[in-house]
């Protein structure tokens, strides 16, 4: 069965300093990946997706993960963080190829950018 | 603009009282999607559709109701409703099976007294 582990639930950096959102994934097949951000009161948009091609992912407003299949892991990076950047994350996997059609998010990571 | 539309974005309604939450979507997506965000639990799907007559439970089915007649459409269906079910609820959709990004409604805020 799929499943995604957010291992904080609350992450605060200082602006300018780097962002790292640690993500882990179960799937038995070939997982799509995917990073939303939730800024508050509004909906979700898609930061970035990994499906089976390059390992390293670009996204948004300067976002990036890697996808690291040995570690199951699928953090999400970037250099230098922006006020801006204060949202809920959530990392997401689907696995079609097992049979199961359903998207399968983590319990989120609230980011708060110190001034 | 390919949005994703739901309606209301807010509601409060009593124990016992059907309602249905509208989604639509102008992308002529197959995949439909319905879920509840709960604080803690992230976001928890309830229903899916990979295309029109095709439905199928997610991991939190129990209470929900939905259809899909037409692919723009996909309404959610709460027949009997319990203080349980107050949560926000998003409207999803994506081209095709479930390993492409999906496009989100903007929320349904649900009360249920």
């Amino acid at each position: 069965a799929q499943s995604v582990t957010q291992l904080d639930s609350h992450v605060s950096v200082s602006e300018g300093t780097p962002v790292l959102l640690r993500c882990n994934y179960s799937s038995s097949y070939s997982p799509s990946l995917f990073w939303y951000v939730q800024h508050p009161n509004k909906g979700l948009q898609l930061l970035l997706k990994y499906t089976s091609a390059a390992t390293l992912v670009k996204g948004i407003n300067g976002f990036e993960a890697e996808f690291k299949k040995s570690e199951t892991s699928f953090h999400l990076t970037k250099p230098s963080a922006h006020m801006s950047d204060a949202a809920e994350y959530f990392c997401v996997v689907s696995d079609p190829y097992s049979g199961t059609y359903k998207y399968i998010f983590g319990t989120g990571t609230r980011l708060k950018v110190l001034a | 603009e390919a949005q994703v539309t739901q309606n209301p974005r807010y509601l409060i309604t009593v124990t016992g009282k059907k309602l249905t939450v509208t989604c639509s979507q102008n992308m002529n997506h197959e995949y439909m999607s319905w879920y509840r965000q709960d604080p803690g639990l992230g976001l928890r799907q309830i229903y899916y559709s990979m295309n029109v007559e095709v439905t199928d439970k997610g991991d939190v089915p129990e209470g929900y109701k939905v259809s899909r007649k037409e692919k723009r459409n996909f309404p959610l269906i709460l027949e009997s409703p319990s203080p349980n079910q107050t949560s926000l609820y998003f409207c999803a959709s994506s081209l095709s099976a479930a390993n492409q990004p999906q496009h989100f409604g903007d929320g349904t805020r649900l009360s249920i007294l």
